[in-house]
């Protein structure tokens, strides 16, 4: 079955780069996802990258996806204490329109001043 | 416009008891997905609703049901409570199926629920 897992844990210092990793199951992946969620909030769409893309840059977030070992990583760069929350890689998976999301359990990101 | 709407935001109950909670999707989504967030499980897909009717499902019991209405509000019903119910219960909306990219999931801030 799907599987989706990620590290629980991110320490950080303000200034430098993130960088949080993910790895995933299911090879008909065709879209992959990064969330981020605030305290007291739901998630919010940070980026995807579609599965024949290895790489996808959005201002200072970059995702890389190593496709070949189901690896996805989501870099942030300039890391600041604004981007403090959990950090969700989720896959959307399945075929004939019938397809089950499935989210890593998160990973905390801690930036420190 | 307005962002997704889930009510209540906090809600006690003891075990037995049944809960419905309620989730309004941005104006013009029409497909509904509720997730349950626990600290052990993380984020767990309930099911998806569109045009009214359940399209997805997750893996959850038979106490755990939805429904959705012709303005695209949804409802989620969860009967016999158990203590491992308690839980975040987040609803997200999008303007069509299946969690594309160019209709991405818009998360409601969730309702928590509490049994006892």
């Amino acid at each position: 079955g799907e599987d989706v897992e990620q590290s629980l844990f991110l320490s950080v210092r303000e200034g430098d780069s993130s960088v949080i990793n993910c790895t995933y199951t299911d090879s008909s992946s065709t879209y992959l996802y990064w969330y981020k969620q605030e305290p007291g909030a739901g998630l919010q769409l940070l980026t995807y990258i579609f599965s024949n893309m290895d790489m996808k840059q959005d201002q200072r977030l970059t995702v890389l996806l190593n496709k070949k070992d189901k690896h996805l990583s989501l870099r942030i760069a300039d890391t600041q204490t604004g981007d403090s929350a959990i950090y969700f890689c989720a896959e959307r998976a399945g075929t004939g329109g019938s397809y089950i999301p499935t989210f890593g359990r998160g990973t905390s990101l801690i930036v420190h001043p | 416009k307005a962002g997704v709407t889930q009510t209540p935001r906090y809600l006690i109950k003891t075990r037995g008891q049944q809960v419905t909670l309620s989730c309004s999707p941005i104006s013009g989504h029409r497909s509904v997905s509720w997730y349950q967030q626990t600290p052990g499980q993380g984020l767990q897909f309930l099911f998806e609703y569109f045009s009214e009717t359940q399209r997805n499902k997750g893996n959850f019991p038979g106490r755990f049901s939805g429904r959705q209405f012709s303005n695209s509000r949804s409802e989620m019903n969860v009967s016999t409570l158990e203590l491992g119910d308690s839980a975040l219960y987040l609803c997200a909306s999008s303007l069509g199926l299946g969690h594309q990219p160019d209709s991405p999931l818009h998360f409601g801030n969730g309702t928590r629920l509490t049994v006892t």
